[in-house]
């Protein structure tokens, strides 16, 4: 059973425009949630986090907002920028299982000129 | 400062090989780990080390062996190759807490014939 999903697998966005990515989770024990950007044949690198004791986490064009009664968070990228054309990864970390990262499965964010 | 390094880039290999993809990172990192990462899927966590001489397993250990003898080595053991496993392997690696940033290595594209 996914906890960490990603329902949109694909995202077309003009460029100038808002980006936002969403992302949903199952599992109440996750305390912390990050981004991660990645290009073909590379690895993911990171891109934003927050911690579940925020709601909101903002660095320079990336926001991201944590609604926990929901359990659901979002990724906002203002300006979006034809560099931003990616797959965005959303991860989740502090459930009960074993320590390291939960993911998504991606969504892909392609940059229209 | 190279960060995560990981070799090789590219492997091929018949089923029932074994192999052994290396990764190595030279920021002092305590916490390091690695993912798969198949079509279509997330990166999976397959095994974890928290620090020197300890290891643990993660979502998908089946098939792979960890050791971690020294902070920056992180080898992953492949004992008998599967066609299943053919995938591309993410090494991480991580200052401290679990969940907080992790540095990806560049990847390593596996197939198993």
């Amino acid at each position: 059973d996914q906890q960490v999903k990603q329902n949109s697998p694909s995202l077309s966005v003009q460029e100038g425009r808002i980006s936002i990515l969403n992302c949903d989770y199952t599992n109440s024990m996750f305390d912390y949630f990050l981004w991660y950007k990645k290009y073909p044949a590379e690895g993911p690198t990171f891109l934003i986090s927050i911690s579940s004791i925020k709601d909101k986490n903002e660095d320079g064009r990336f926001t991201v907002f944590l609604n926990k009664s929901a359990k659901h968070l979002s990724l906002h990228i203002v300006p979006s920028q034809p560099g931003d054309s990616a797959v965005y990864f959303c991860a989740a970390s502090g459930g009960g299982g074993a320590d390291g990262l939960t993911f998504g499965k991606g969504t892909h964010l392609i940059i229209q000129p | 400062n190279a960060g995560v390094t990981q070799t090789p880039k590219f492997q091929v290999l018949k089923t029932g090989q074994s192999m052994t993809l290396q990764c190595a990172q030279d920021m002092n990192h305590e916490y390091m780990s690695w993912y798969r990462q198949d079509p279509g899927m997330g990166l999976r966590l397959i095994h974890y080390s928290v620090g020197a001489g300890i290891t643990d397993q993660g979502e998908v250990p089946n098939g792979y062996n960890v050791s971690r003898s020294t902070t920056e080595d992180f080898p992953l053991r492949l004992l008998s190759a599967a066609p299943s496993q053919t995938s591309v392997y993410f090494c991480a690696s991580t200052k401290s807490r679990v969940g907080e940033t992790q540095y990806f290595g560049p990847g390593t594209r596996l197939l198993v014939l």
